[in-house]
């Protein structure tokens, strides 16, 4: 098992261009989620989903899209970049039921936006 | 929103003693996970406990749900052992569709000198 993977690892944007950030895993985990983390902070939820075509908001979602079109992938999408979004992001997976299980995470994406 | 507050912020130890992380949290929780993000950013789970104490090696957690609190104990630190140690508490978004979501602490800076 590859596990949670994320693609590119460092991204340098200019304000005001798109991208999307990666994110896939091969453990047939039903909940994926996006969060980010600024310099001396917890990480902060941004968008999830519970399953193939069901994606909710997190605490910090505005400016950033998601989609869940298949189990495997759950790419995140910045709309037009800001300084603001200048961070690293954190892909995370795992089973559900009535609670969430052990999360499992990828390696971070480290975007700088200038 | 539900508030997670860990301390200490910082800790420094020598190799070969003990620690204690707390982190309390604000509201009834459905669950509660620890974190260890290593100096390179990767984020492993340590434990899943939402109640009650569960060991694994040199660490262990106890949660106290009705007092709303979690620790993690570390014994005979050893380098390794630095990084980051994050809690997070699982709650379920207030939406009819709305799936479970996980709140971080802003975690506990652990240095481990030889």
């Amino acid at each position: 098992n590859a596990g949670v993977t994320q693609t590119p690892k460092f991204q340098v944007l200019k304000t005001g261009q798109s991208m999307t950030l990666q994110c896939a895993q091969d453990m047939n985990h039903e909940y994926m989620s996006w969060y980010r983390q600024d310099p001396g902070m917890g990480l902060r939820l941004i968008h999830y989903s519970v399953g193939a075509g069901i994606t909710d908001q997190g605490e910090v979602p505005n400016g950033y899209n998601v989609s869940r079109s298949t189990t495997e992938d759950f790419p995140l999408r910045l709309l037009s970049a800001a300084p603001s979004q200048t961070s690293v992001y954190f892909c995370a997976s795992s089973y559900t039921g009535t609670v969430l299980y052990e999360q499992y995470f990828g390696p971070g994406t480290r975007l700088t936006v200038t | 929103g539900i508030q997670v507050e860990q301390s200490p912020p910082d800790l420094i130890l020598q190799e070969g003693a003990n620690s204690t992380l707390r982190c309390n949290f604000s509201d009834s929780v459905n669950n509660l996970q620890w974190f260890h993000q290593n100096p390179w950013g990767q984020l492993i789970n340590l434990f899943y406990i939402p109640s009650g104490t569960k060991q694994n090696g040199r660490l262990s957690a106890t949660t106290v749900a009705t007092e709303r609190y979690s620790l993690l104990y570390i014994s005979s630190s050893q380098t390794t052992d630095s990084g980051v140690y994050f809690c997070a508490v699982e709650r379920r978004g207030e939406g009819e569709t709305s799936g479970s979501r996980l709140t971080f602490g802003e975690g506990t800076q652990l240095t481990v000198n030889p």
